[in-house]
């Protein structure tokens, strides 16, 4: 299958700093990309959506001024976790179609995020 | 919120075929159904999909039922290292052309020796 990889794969911050998580499709182009946030023992929450030039679709209860999200090209999108806190501290993963509306939808390996 | 149900938990033998199912009786007619699987701590695993008709591939088999309101996930010949969370999803049209895929809480299948 279709490789999609995230930078770094865990980050430690201080409480009040930023943070930026990559995510690359590898060998194809994704026109969507999608963020997701899992905490400990529970199911991934789909955060946004964004599609390539466009900006980010939240998804409610995501506050887009804390959780900038760029998809500048068709195989980049970054996560950047403005004035972090400890609560933002999760398992952040990120995912990739292409256009075709059978497309599968592939998964990132994961950042792990602790913000101290 | 999802819009499928699966069992919370499933036990299989190695080396048996693990059926895993998965109810979505509000799938619209032009829903797929998507299966993944997490194992701890990594990003989830694309296993298959399908829209109507049972689809096959060197992971799995997908038996989607005629009314479309069930479906059955088959891992012919399980093995320990198909232990995880199983995900069945339904994806849904969120605008336009794209779509989206909420998860719910999945199926632990524990492969035991």
């Amino acid at each position: 299958g279709a490789v999609v990889s995230q930078h770094p794969s865990r980050v430690i911050c201080k409480s009040g700093t930023s943070v930026k998580i990559e995510c690359r499709s590898l060998d194809f182009q994704a026109t969507t990309m999608f963020w997701y946030r899992q905490f400990p023992k529970q199911s991934l929450m789909l955060m946004a959506t964004s599609n390539e030039g466009s900006k980010a679709t939240y998804e409610q209860g995501v506050e887009k001024d804390k959780f900038l999200i760029n998809h500048a090209s068709l195989t980049l999108s970054t996560l950047t976790v403005t004035s972090a806190h400890p609560e933002d501290s999760s398992f952040y993963i990120c995912s990739a179609r292409d256009w075709r509306e059978s497309s599968e939808q592939y998964f990132g390996p994961g950042t792990r995020l602790t913000v101290t | 919120d999802a819009k499928t149900t699966q069992p919370p938990s499933m036990d299989c033998a190695e080396g048996r075929a693990a059926n895993l199912p998965c109810n979505h009786s509000t799938i619209s007619g032009n829903e797929y159904v998507y299966w993944y699987r997490q194992i701890h701590s990594q990003g989830p695993q694309y296993i298959i999909h399908g829209l109507k008709n049972n689809e096959t591939n060197e992971m799995a088999s997908l038996i989607i039922t005629e009314d479309r309101k069930s479906s059955t996930l088959i891992l012919p010949h399980a093995t320990l290292r198909d232990t995880a969370v199983y995900y069945c999803i339904v994806r849904v049209n969120s605008g336009g052309s794209n779509y989206k895929l909420t998860f719910g809480k999945g199926t632990l299948l524990t492969v035991n020796p």
